[in-house]
């Protein structure tokens, strides 16, 4: 069965530090990674793409990787700012899209 | 945990033709649906967004007559693709909001169509 996992599942951290999110994919057929952004009773944002070929994509205070060979993807967020509380799900795409459950992040002021 | 369902995962259509695509909540009521697009290397474009019982709202540049959508219950919204052309080939993803936490949305696994 194919997986996304996202961990952790929720993140609440000071105003100004860095930090990770991490998705793991149990299926190798994966051929790219989406990170997206989800905030409340509204669409998804779609923050980095990563093609199967590409190891990192950068966007602003954002840097996503792909390692496929692990099955992992990590989204580093610098500098973290309250604007960036959200839910942060990631999705790979494979025939479908497989979504991760998310992890929901809260920047304290 | 809620469940989003799309039928069907792939389909393949002479152009012309128009193709119905399936949304349900399996395990939640869903009050809201949303209706995505994504062409390949781009990102997740929202195209519309319904509410059960009432008419959906399109995003800016969506042609209400060209992808119909209808949400006539609260475990079941459609978008039907009319007239299919070859630049209609995407991936159509819907989300649903609903169930114990209102705010959320769930993620269908999308369905890839293909307009020849």
């Amino acid at each position: 069965k194919q997986e996304v996992t996202q961990i952790p599942a929720a993140l609440s951290v000071p105003e100004g530090e860095n930090l990770v999110l991490n998705c793991s994919f149990t299926d190798s057929a994966i051929y790219n990674l989406q990170w997206f952004r989800q905030d409340p009773g509204k669409g998804l944002t779609s923050l980095l793409l990563i093609q199967s070929s590409q190891r990192e994509q950068t966007s602003g205070r954002l840097n996503a990787s792909l390692d496929k060979s692990s099955g992992r993807s990590t989204l580093y967020i610098a500098a973290s700012q309250p604007g960036d509380s959200a839910t942060y799900l990631c999705a790979g795409t494979g025939n479908q899209l497989i979504w991760g459950a998310g992890t929901k992040l809260i920047i304290k002021p | 945990g809620a469940v989003v369902s799309q039928h069907p995962s792939w389909v393949i259509c002479k152009s012309g033709t128009s193709v119905k695509i399936e949304c349900r909540s399996l395990d939640f009521q869903a009050t809201t649906m949303f209706w995505y697009r994504q062409f390949p290397k781009q990102s997740l474009m929202l195209m519309a967004t319904s509410n059960e019982g009432s008419k959906a709202t399109y995003e800016q540049g969506v042609e209400k007559d060209k992808f119909l959508i209808n949400h006539a219950s609260l475990t079941l919204s459609t978008l039907t693709v009319t007239s299919a052309h070859p630049e209609d080939s995407s991936f159509y993803i819907c989300s649903a909001r609903g169930g114990r936490e209102l705010e959320t949305q769930y993620f269908g696994p999308g369905t890839r169509l293909l307009v020849l």
